[in-house]
């Protein structure tokens, strides 16, 4: 099955702490491309960060990194310093079908960052 | 750098008639675009995928002859909800990846599309 599972419905971080999303996937594919989006209110699909599977160097964006273990078929987000800015949903997603894939997304983790 | 446009963002609609969504790629050529649905509080449904000249590819489920969609250019791809009904009131959304195969998609702000 190709599945990609967001556990947490919703998170909740205090202004400037540390929060880690988790995702976990499923494929039979070696080589494939990991996403977080991001959709705030306004509903525009943002990118946060990609990460393609053969690279084992964790990738990262300024405030925002991943703890990808492969084995594992884990694809955690961790956001630092949080900032009232990044609430919104985040779904995590991974491609499949080659190098013009499609993408299959989790159901998403709602953020909420308090002042 | 890839911005994606579509339009209209918002648009009512009385059943039984069309309606044409378009997506546009601003700043890059788009070889592949992807149409999604999204339902309130939900995850993003790939409905198809659309290479630019060639016929499109929908999803198990979704009628394709009720979502029409093409891509006449590397820039421009439209789905049109034909002969649309209250249940077909939803989000949605493209997004449209570039020429090099980055695996990347853009996406569109999408079109809440509402059927009285």
């Amino acid at each position: 099955a190709q599945t990609v599972t967001q556990s947490q419905p919703e998170m909740s971080v205090q202004e400037a702490e540390t929060v880690t999303l988790s995702c976990t996937y499923d494929t039979s594919e070696s080589d494939y491309y990991l996403f977080w989006y991001k959709q705030p209110p306004s509903r525009q699909m943002i990118l946060v960060i990609r990460q393609e599977a053969y690279k084992q160097q964790n990738a990262t964006e300024n405030r925002f990194s991943v703890n990808f273990q492969k084995a594992a078929k884990s694809f955690s987000l961790k956001i630092s310093d949080s900032q009232l800015g990044d609430a919104a949903m985040y779904f995590c997603a991974r491609n499949y079908g080659g190098s013009q894939g499609n993408l299959i997304f989790g159901k998403g983790t709602k953020l909420s960052v308090k002042p | 750098g890839a911005v994606v446009s579509q339009h209209p963002s918002r648009v009512i609609c009385k059943s039984g008639t069309s309606v044409k969504i378009e997506c546009r790629s601003l700043d890059f050529q788009a070889t592949t675009m992807f149409w999604y649905r999204q339902f309130p509080k939900k995850s993003l449904m790939l409905m198809a995928t659309s290479n630019e000249g060639s016929k499109a590819t929908y999803e198990q489920g979704v009628e394709k002859d009720k979502f029409l969609i093409n891509h006449a250019s590397l820039t421009l791809s439209t789905l049109t909800v034909t002969s649309a009904h209250p249940e077909d009131s939803s989000f949605y959304i493209c997004s449209a990846s570039d020429v090099s195969p980055s695996d990347t998609q853009y996406f569109g702000p999408g079109t809440r599309l509402t059927v009285l």
